[in-house]
């Protein structure tokens, strides 16, 4: 069984801080991971897929890296719409499995 | 522009069932796979299974297997999910969204309907 472990829980930074959220794998899931940010009463949103590559619109203060069992979303500085839940994401075979989420608050 | 609209909230009693639906527009709908993800209320995300309304291929979650059936009509480019003998455990937030099969991009959720909120209580 695949799991997807965010840490930390909680991130709590200022305004054009740098924030650096880890999403870890077990077992090894080569480089298909899937970044999402959830405001508050919104959707979800897509922001990284397979791995390093942003998604359309979204913008370059988010970058995503790292392969086989330890991944990161960096948000290079944060601004006050940043405020919401990431989550990471991983497919294996055909099944889709999210991490537990770590809300960053500004 | 890709848009996924989801049916209304509802609220339903115990053991009642319930079917949601999800409209896409502004692709070929028959072309990608649509996921359904469950948000209970200040949780995190659940995949529980997966369409591709062009040939009806579905694959489920096993914590959602038997529990619900996903079904698609590409003719109306919609999505279904159904959920049978409702519980209070069943309260959440529904998602659907649209997985690309193909490409660097292939098994993400690129585009998200609203939510669909339902409701179990007696």
């Amino acid at each position: 069984e695949l799991v997807l472990t965010q840490s930390p829980d909680t991130l709590s930074l200022s305004p054009g801080e740098r924030a650096t959220l880890s999403c870890r794998a077990s077992p090894s899931v080569g480089s298909s991971v899937a970044w999402y940010q959830q405001r508050v009463g919104q959707s979800p949103r897509l922001l990284i897929y397979s791995g390093s590559n942003r998604a359309t619109g979204i913008p370059a203060r988010f970058s995503g890296s790292g392969s086989g069992t330890d991944f990161t979303l960096t948000i290079s500085s944060l601004e006050p719409e940043d405020s919401a839940v990431y989550y990471c994401q991983q497919r294996s075979n055909w099944l889709w499995t999210f991490g537990q989420g770590t809300k960053v608050e500004i | 522009e890709v848009q996924l609209v989801q049916s209304g909230a509802e609220v339903k009693k115990p053991g009642e069932s319930l079917k949601i639906s999800c409209e896409g527009s502004g692709y070929r709908f028959a072309s990608y796979w649509i996921a359904w993800v469950r948000q209970m209320p200040g949780k995190g995300l659940e995949w529980m299974g997966i369409i591709y309304p062009g040939n009806l291929d579905t694959r489920y979650s096993p914590s959602f297997r038997g529990q619900v059936t996903i079904s698609a009509d590409k003719s109306t480019s919609s999505a279904y999910l159904q959920l049978n003998s409702l519980q209070a455990s069943d309260s959440a937030m529904y998602f659907c969204a649209r997985v690309p099969g193909d490409g660097l991009s292939m098994g993400s959720f690129d585009s998200w309907g609203q939510g669909t909120l339902v409701t179990v209580s007696s």
